[in-house]
């Protein structure tokens, strides 16, 4: 079984502030993505990496695969109460093509107050 | 916005019911998902499908039975609701698994209590 697990599980910080959320695992992935949840919906993709050592930019998210694709992080700068959800992790198998859906880490729950 | 979307969005019963929940989207994706989001456990892999009768189960799958007899409907069946299955459940599509990129598009959860 395939696990990931990210760090912290809390996290409340006040507006402005940077801040970084792990996604570890001692399994290798053939990709990873990262969601934001908001509260009554579901999650939502915000970024795919494939390769290892990627990175990849949304506006103040940094988005960042380890060079083994065991281990991600994601990276906020100047964070705004916008920013505030659930983050979570989710890797693709990586043989078999991953019909068999994604693994979730348990997220990050983040609070940014004004 | 990928087209999906999930019924009931909130659903209450009594333990020892059947309750059947319905995924419909509207992409023509080939995968579909079930998952349920608890507390402490994150989201869990219940049943999935690869095409139309074509499933197979995920980690969580007892109590849980699924059908697809059409590529845009994917329904979740609990022949008889315990009240560890109180939980919400998510219904996500993909058409991009073969590829290698495993994206997921989420409906937007239907929330089941069993008493």
């Amino acid at each position: 079984t395939q696990l990931l697990e990210q760090s912290p599980q809390f996290l409340s910080i006040q507006e402005g502030e940077n801040l970084t959320v792990y996604c570890n695992s001692s399994s290798v992935f053939s990709s990873l993505q990262w969601y934001r949840q908001e509260p009554g919906e579901g999650p939502v993709l915000l970024v795919t990496v494939v390769t290892g050592g990627e990175v990849k930019k949304l506006k103040r998210l940094t988005f960042q695969f380890g060079d083994a694709r065991k281990d991600s992080s994601l990276h906020i700068t100047a964070a705004q109460p916008g920013d505030t959800g659930l983050y979570l992790c989710a890797g693709a198998g990586g043989t078999g093509g991953g019909a068999d859906g994604l693994t979730f880490g348990k997220g990050t729950h983040l609070i940014i107050q004004p | 916005d990928a087209g999906i979307t999930q019924s009931p969005r909130h659903k209450v019963t009594e333990t020892g019911t059947p309750v059947t929940l319905r995924c419909h989207q509207t992409e023509n994706h080939r995968y579909m998902y079930w998952y349920r989001q608890d507390p402490g456990h994150g989201l869990r892999l219940i049943h999935y499908s690869y095409g139309v009768k074509d499933t197979d189960k995920g980690e969580v799958s007892d109590g849980y039975s699924v059908s697809r007899s059409k590529t845009e409907d994917f329904l979740l069946t609990l022949e008889s609701a315990t009240s560890s299955q109180t939980s919400v459940y998510f219904c996500a599509i993909s058409g991009t698994l073969w590829e290698g990129t495993g994206e997921l598009f989420f409906g937007e959860g239907s929330r089941l209590t069993v008493l």
